[in-house]
């Protein structure tokens, strides 16, 4: 079935670092992805998402790009923040039920100053 | 808009016992979505309702979990009896139109339940 694979945390980072999440997926045809973000004590938001293959997502400074060739779609941002420590969620739409989403295991981010 | 609202926004009890779980969605908004957080699995999806009907309940672990939505504006999520496996965290969701690829779900706080 679908799923989706990222990698394992903590990803631990200075402030103003350059952060990448890799993410690569598996599905049947050409899901809509998406990253979201959880922090401390709340609920996840969507972070960004791209609908097809070779957009971009973009929100806060964090760009994910729709990869069909690598299935991937790796999460980075320039310069992190000690405000972006949070667990990033990469996430598919299930084919099989539009309303489904899929989600990876988690990353764990921890900027210091 | 206040969000998503869950309570309790944590549960400890003993097996044996039934927890309920409680959600608000979003007024307006058709879809409501039950979601488990464990370690071992990772975030599923349990079910999911649409206009307070149940659509999909393929992800219910068994027929100890139960959930009923009787309006709009609330849902609930039961256990019974509860068994120190089902400790997670448990998120309620809901969007306007479900269609993940055009919508966002938005998520509650969650409530963490530990049964002991």
């Amino acid at each position: 079935g679908d799923s989706v694979t990222q990698m394992e945390g903590p990803v631990t980072l200075s402030e103003e670092a350059f952060l990448t999440i890799n993410c690569t997926y598996t599905a049947t045809g050409y899901p809509s992805l998406f990253w979201y973000v959880q922090y401390p004590g709340e609920g996840l938001q969507l972070l960004l998402k791209a609908t097809k293959a070779d957009d971009k997502g973009s929100n806060k400074g964090f760009e994910a790009t729709y990869r069909k060739e690598t299935t991937s779609f790796h999460l980075e941002k320039g310069s992190v923040q000690v405000s972006d420590s949070a667990v990033y969620f990469c996430a598919l739409s299930d084919l099989g039920g539009y309303n489904k989403l899929i989600f990876g295991a988690g990353t764990r981010l921890a900027v210091h100053p | 808009d206040a969000g998503v609202i869950q309570s309790p926004r944590h549960e400890v009890t003993e097996m044996g016992q039934e927890v309920t779980l409680r959600c608000k969605p979003i007024s307006g908004h058709d879809y409501l979505f039950w979601y488990r957080q464990t370690m071992m699995r990772g975030l599923e999806l349990l079910i999911y309702f649409n206009n307070n009907v149940p659509i999909d309940d393929s992800g219910m672990p068994e027929d100890r979990f139960s959930a009923k939505m009787p309006n709009a504006s609330f849902s609930t999520l039961k256990i019974q009896p509860s068994e120190p496996r089902d400790s997670a965290v448990y998120f309620c969701a809901s969007s306007l139109t479900g269609r993940v690829k055009t919508d966002t779900q938005y998520f509650g706080p969650g409530t963490r339940l530990t049964v002991l």
